[in-house]
Order: structure tokens, then sequence, then C-alpha cells
């Protein structure tokens, strides 16, 4: 029952290191999403994927990257990390199927990185 | 550009009152309206999820009602109890860029 698995589940950075951001689930679900969460904030979309091979940007995009080689996963990567990345990150995933745009995303529990 | 609004902010109630919950957003063009729940250092749980035809959706003690003519959405919460303390998250998909835009959350607790 494990649905979208996110790790670490916390981790602090130093300005200016690298790190990835993993991101799995067992629903076979074609769509998934990269959101952050600032405090007091709702979410934002860095970026999604429809399906394997192809991604897109979201609302706020600058500084990461992603890839979608597999269905399963999602990475996220921070390339040189920065104090303004400080943030909760969320991944999520949906359905695929007919009406997509009516299946509900579901979440991970988050990664809470600290850039310092 | 489409912005949801949540209002309030925050809420406190004691047990047992049933309470509502305010969203709103700005571009009536969505195919639906989701209402969230996140607890403290967890993720997202889908609540409800009402699509653009519909003008309300049920689970148990929730029920959350959609009026897009008015960019409106509103989640009532019967019989409040200490279990319900959380934040509550809305989001519309649609407008002009088909995705999730979320609102900031109503934090609510539940006294006993």
């Amino acid at each position: 029952n494990a649905g979208v698995t996110q790790t670490p589940k916390f981790r602090i950075l130093k300005i200016g290191q690298s790190m990835t951001l993993q991101c799995a689930q067992d629903m076979n679900h074609n769509y998934m999403y990269w959101y952050r969460q600032d405090p007091g904030m709702g979410l934002k979309l860095i970026y999604y994927s429809v399906g394997a091979g192809i991604t897109d940007k979201g609302e706020v995009p600058n500084g990461y990257n992603v890839s979608r080689s597999t269905t399963e996963d999602f990475p996220l990567r921070l390339e040189l990390a920065a104090p303004s990345q400080t943030s909760v990150y969320f991944c999520a995933s949906s359905s695929s199927q007919e009406r997509s745009y009516n299946q509900p995303q579901h979440f991970g529990d988050g990664t809470r990185l600290s850039i310092l | 550009k489409q912005e949801v609004t949540q209002i309030p902010a925050a809420l406190s109630v004691p047990e047992g009152e049933n309470l509502v919950l305010n969203c709103s957003f700005t571009d009536s063009a969505i195919y639906n309206l989701q209402w969230f729940r996140q607890d403290p250092g967890k993720g997202l749980t889908s609540l409800l999820l009402i699509q653009s035809s519909q003008r309300e959706q049920t689970s148990g003690r929730l029920n959350a009602s959609l009026d897009k003519s008015s960019g409106r959405s509103t989640l009532y919460i019967a019989a409040s109890q200490p279990g319900d303390s959380a934040t509550y998250l809305c989001a519309v998909r649609g407008g002009a860029t088909n995705k999730l835009i979320f609102g900031t959350g109503t934090l609510l607790a539940v006294q006993p």
C-alpha cells in the first residue's frame, strides 16, 4: 500500500551543493508532478510529466531539472542549491485514464529541504 | 491568471460545531475543484473532487459545494472533532494552464 514514496524526508544542504530528490509511485500512473510549498503558502508546480520520456515546466522551474526514464520514478535535481530553494517538496501522481483531468492527485509525504 | 484564495487563514472552534471553509477563484473556466487535508509534516490527502458539471460532493461529515459562475466553493464539516484539526487546501484545475492551482489553506483547530 505504498502509493507515492519520497526520499529523503529531511535534508540540509550548503549553498552551491547539488542533490536529487527521489520520487517513486507504484500505482502505474502516467502523470507525475513536483511541487514546492513555502511556509504559509499554497503549493506551486515546479515540473510535471505525462509519461516516460516526457517532461515540461510548471510555474516555478528555475534552478531545477527533472527526468522521467521509467513510469515509476520522477527524480528532481537541484544543481546549485540556493537559500531561496529552502522549502518542502512534494511529489504527486495521477492516472491518465479517460477524463484524466478529473482524476485526483496522490501525494507523497514530502521532503523538507534547508539550504544554509 | 488563475488565483485561488482561502478565507479564513485560521479557524478555531469547539468540538461539535458545524463549520464552513471558503475558497474563491478568479477564472471560472475550470475542469474541477479539489479539497485536500494536510496534517503537520505530512503530504496532502484528497478529500473531495467536484467536477465542473457538479454542484456538490459529499463524503461522510464533509460536504463540498461549487458555484462556478461566482467562482466559489465551500467545504462544510459537520459535528467537528479534534481529529479534524489540520490545514485544508483547495485547488482548481483548468483555465489557461490546465494545472492544479492551490490556495494558501485554512488552518483548522478543533478544541476538545
